[in-house]
Formats: structure tokens, C-alpha cells, sequence
């Protein structure tokens, strides 16, 4: 079965400029998130979509990120303009369902951004 | 809230030698824990995890972690460390009454050496 698709795989910008990242989740999942992960951290849930929706987003800045996932499939993360603490690991993840016991996330490879 | 912690920032042994990494865990009901094993420029992946059941869990790669309900522990462990072990580990717990939300802890690098 083919995983969680990301890209683009490495992005450097600089601050003030847009960036946008893809993610194409596992045939079949429902739910999709997107997780920052800041350099010594752990990733921190931005935004979780259930199939369309917005399930949660309250650790989203939603001053300069957005996040779509208009066709419940794929789904894009924006950020603009981007500032320096910006520069993270963008993971994205999806899972069958959102309820149930049997319910691990199988995540992406990650797009890492610099922002100089 | 929700939160688990992983006191170590870094674990190192010795190939052939048992391993072990801390979490603990904070949680107002059911605990559901999991381990991510994360190596560089990849995503997580699944290792294992622990709903209900046994409190011994085994996971992927001959790895297993002991859920202590006393001790709000969940420690990772494996009885003889490879190099290849070498990567960084993440404990996370799953929110039920949000919409099963993960928190992570901060992670655990593991160093493996010859």
C-alpha cells in the first residue's frame, strides 16, 4: 500500500515570502493532519481535518497559515508571509478513522523549511 | 490536559546490550499510548502501541513497552540494542474526549554503538 505522499521535500525561502506544501494521504483515510516539528521537539499538531472539515485547528496561526482539503483527499498547507520561526519540519499524517482503537497516524517524509 | 514526557534527551548503549526509554504520562482518562521511532529525514512510524489488554505491549523491529497504571509509565524497551536501533523516539498519548488528538512528547535520541 502506498504511504503518505509530501512535497515538496526541502523548501528555503525568505521571510515575507509564501510557501505552500501538498500532502496526499493513504487511499481511504479519513482523517489528515498537519504537525510542525521545530528542530529538539516534538511535532505539535496544527490542523486536523476529518474527511473536509476542520476537526481542530486551535494551534494554527491563523494570522499566516491556512490549510485546505476541499475534495477530503489531498491537502495543502500555506504560509504567508513565512518568518524566520517558521523554519520546521511540516509532517503530515492521516488515519483511517478519527474514533476507534485500532487508530495510529502513518505519517509522511516531511518538507523541511528554512526561512532566512 | 493531556501530556507525556520523556525525561532523557539522549539514551546511549552499547550493541548486544538491553535499552530502555523513559516516558511517562498524564491523562484524565482511559490512557492510550504509542511509540514513534523516527529516523533522519523520514517521517514517524508506527512501533507499537497500548489501548487495553496485556501490559506488556510488542511492537515492530523485536521492540515491546510496559505500561505501569501506578507509576503513569510507558517505557520502550528492547532486550539486545542493533546500530540500526539509532534514531529518535517519541512516546505520544491519544486525546479520546478530543477527537483523538496525539500529543507528543519531546523525544529521545538513541545512540547505539558498536
Amino acid at each position: 500500500e502506498a504511504g503518505v505522499a509530501q512535497s515538496p521535500r526541502y523548501k528555503i525561502i525568505e521571510k515575507r515570502q509564501s510557501v505552500a506544501f501538498w500532502c496526499n494521504p493513504i487511499s481511504g483515510h479519513a482523517t489528515l493532519y498537519w504537525y510542525q516539528q521545530i528542530l529538539g521537539q516534538g511535532p505539535k499538531l496544527l490542523i486536523q481535518f476529518q474527511n473536509n472539515g476542520v476537526v481542530d485547528d486551535s494551534q494554527l496561526p491563523k494570522d499566516r497559515f491556512s490549510a485546505e482539503r476541499l475534495k477530503g483527499v489531498d491537502s495543502t498547507l500555506k504560509i504567508q508571509p513565512a518568518k524566520l520561526e517558521d523554519s520546521a519540519v511540516y509532517l503530515c499524517a492521516s488515519s483511517f478513522l478519527t474514533g476507534g482503537w485500532d487508530n495510529e497516524q502513518f505519517f509522511g517524509p516531511g518538507t523541511r523549511l528554512t526561512v532566512l | 490536559a493531556q501530556s507525556v514526557a520523556q525525561p532523557e534527551d539522549q539514551v546511549n548503549v552499547a550493541e548486544g546490550n538491553p535499552l530502555t526509554v523513559k516516558c511517562t504520562y498524564s491523562v484524565s482518562g482511559n490512557p492510550y499510548l504509542f511509540w514513534y521511532v523516527q529516523y533522519p529525514n523520514r517521517g514517524l512510524q508506527f512501533l507499537l502501541k497500548y489501548i487495553t489488554g496485556d501490559n506488556l505491549v510488542k511492537g515492530s523491529y523485536g521492540f515491546e513497552a510496559e505500561f505501569n497504571k501506578s507509576q503513569t509509565s510507558f517505557h520502550l524497551k528492547k532486550p539486545s540494542a542493533l546500530v540500526s536501533d539509532s534514531a529518535l523516539y517519541f512516546c505520544a498519548v491519544r486525546d479520546d474526549n478530543n477527537f483523538n488528538k496525539f500529543y507528543f512528547g519531546s523525544g529521545t535520541k538513541l545512540n547505539v554503538k558498536p
